[in-house]
């Protein structure tokens, strides 16, 4: 099994659909992660949980939420998906030392029509 | 803001020395890293190096790390095609997480 496993790993829906994109991980690590990567632009941050009681907005959190279930699993979700939200979104998670980087998962692309 | 920069492309052939650049802003850095991300696949952790380092080498690749400019590069030896692929470098945020660069296009010619 991976390390980081995200579901669904491709989804079309439509605009105003609220979606949730699920993550979990088996490296037993507290810090998660949720990135989008858009051609040209690189990965942008869009949440971080550093534990299950701490969640923090990155870059571009506007128009997600997340939801820390437990130490396994980071879930986002588009409480209304628009067109610009298609992307491929990726899940990591780190051990926070730093020494090891993050493990990320396969990723999930998103098109909203 | 924070940024971290990267040229968007770089073609070479085959059998040719690959070098990726890299400037970040954060001077607080701890750790540098080169992600690879290959057609259709994830991202892959490919080295990276402890800020108070100059230099790493890890078989083909070697990182040079300028703290003073805030200067990162790769360079990859005996480039193949199957280092086709985008490289991202990023910088760990104190506190927060990696930042990343918007990515460098590979292209290896035979």
């Amino acid at each position: 099994d991976a390390d980081v496993t995200q579901t669904p790993r491709n989804r079309i829906t439509k605009t105003g659909k609220r979606i949730m994109l699920e993550c979990s991980q088996t490296k037993g690590h507290d810090r998660m992660y949720w990135y989008r990567q858009d051609p040209g632009l690189g990965l942008r941050l869009i949440y971080y949980s550093f534990d299950v009681k701490d969640i923090n907005k990155g870059e571009i959190s506007d128009g997600y939420s997340v939801s820390r279930q437990a130490q396994a699993k980071f879930s986002l979700s588009l409480e209304s998906a628009i067109p610009n939200q298609t992307a491929l979104y990726f899940c990591a998670t780190s051990d926070g030392t730093g020494n090891y980087g993050y493990t990320f998962g396969s990723g999930t692309r998103l098109t909203v029509v | 803001g924070e940024d971290v920069e990267q040229s968007l492309f770089l073609s070479v052939r085959e059998g040719d020395s690959s070098v990726i650049n890299c400037t970040y802003t954060d001077s607080s850095s701890t750790y540098l890293y080169w992600y690879k991300q290959e057609p259709g696949a994830g991202l892959q952790l490919l080295t990276y190096i402890f800020s108070n380092m100059d230099m790493k080498q890890d078989q083909r690749l070697t990182v040079l790390l300028n703290k003073k400019d805030k200067h990162l590069s790769l360079r990859i030896a005996d480039t193949q095609t199957g280092d086709s692929a985008i490289y991202f470098c990023a910088e760990s945020m104190s506190g927060t997480a990696l930042i990343f660069g918007k990515g460098t296009t590979l292209s290896v010619s035979s």
